[in-house]
């Protein structure tokens, strides 16, 4: 069974950092592209960034470019979210989510979300 | 960036009946697109891709339509379960992937 459980939420003030980690099993986690994908409370879906399991590729969303860093381990099977300089806009639950085999951008698989909170 | 917009935002319907969701890409994104549905408190699940095509164990109810600029989700006859807010994105020219605001199919 595919699990992806996320770790790291909590409360930041704005110009704060966290560190979101995703740990996936039941499946061979270096096959497959992965992705962050938010939702703030009570709003739709925007998805935040890509990583392909060679790391070669990543892609973000403009607003958190410069500012959010994706990386994974594949020795580990998990999935990273570096997060500095947090505004109050970037609160919202984080979800985990795999690319499906036949295209990297259908999101067959997510995980419960983490919620981040960024407020003084 | 592609925007896609789903209408309407709130759809209210009985328990049985037949329940079509629009999402309109502001270009063409072929078939390139998938629908999730979202239950309150839970993440997203994957129903459809390439348009048209359910995943294995969503039930034969939920359908999929359109090409280009156009889409339709159907639910044919709604189930309790059905009632949750339902999204449309588009993965034909990204990044970024895009999402629709979503629409709330909720019970009438």
């Amino acid at each position: 069974e595919v699990q992806l459980v996320e770790s790291g939420g909590g409360l930041v003030q704005p110009g704060g950092s966290l560190r979101l980690s995703c740990a996936a099993s039941g499946f061979t986690f270096s096959d497959y592209n992965m992705n962050w994908v938010r939702q703030a409370p009570g709003k739709g879906l925007e998805w935040v960034s890509y990583v392909i399991p060679t790391r070669t590729t990543i892609y973000y969303t403009d607003s958190v470019k410069g500012r959010f860093t994706v990386s994974r381990d594949n020795t580990k099977n998990s999935l990273y979210l570096q997060m500095n300089s947090l505004r109050d806009e970037d609160t919202a639950v984080y979800y985990c989510v795999r690319g499906s085999w036949s295209s990297g951008g259908i999101f067959d698989y997510w995980g419960q979300g983490a919620l981040v909170t960024v407020s003084s | 960036e592609i925007v896609m917009t789903q209408s309407p935002a709130t759809l209210s319907v009985s328990p049985g009946e037949r329940a079509t969701l629009s999402c309109r890409a502001s270009q063409s994104v072929s078939s390139n697109l998938a629908w999730y549905q979202q239950k309150r408190g839970q993440a997203p699940r994957l129903l459809i891709y390439g348009a048209s095509t359910r995943v294995t164990g969503i039930p034969a109810r939920f359908s999929g339509s359109g090409s280009g600029t156009e889409f339709t989700l159907t639910i044919s006859s709604l189930q309790s379960e059905d009632f949750a807010v339902y999204y449309c994105q588009q993965y034909n020219n990204w990044p970024p992937i895009t999402f629709g605001q979503g629409t709330r199919l909720e019970s009438k």
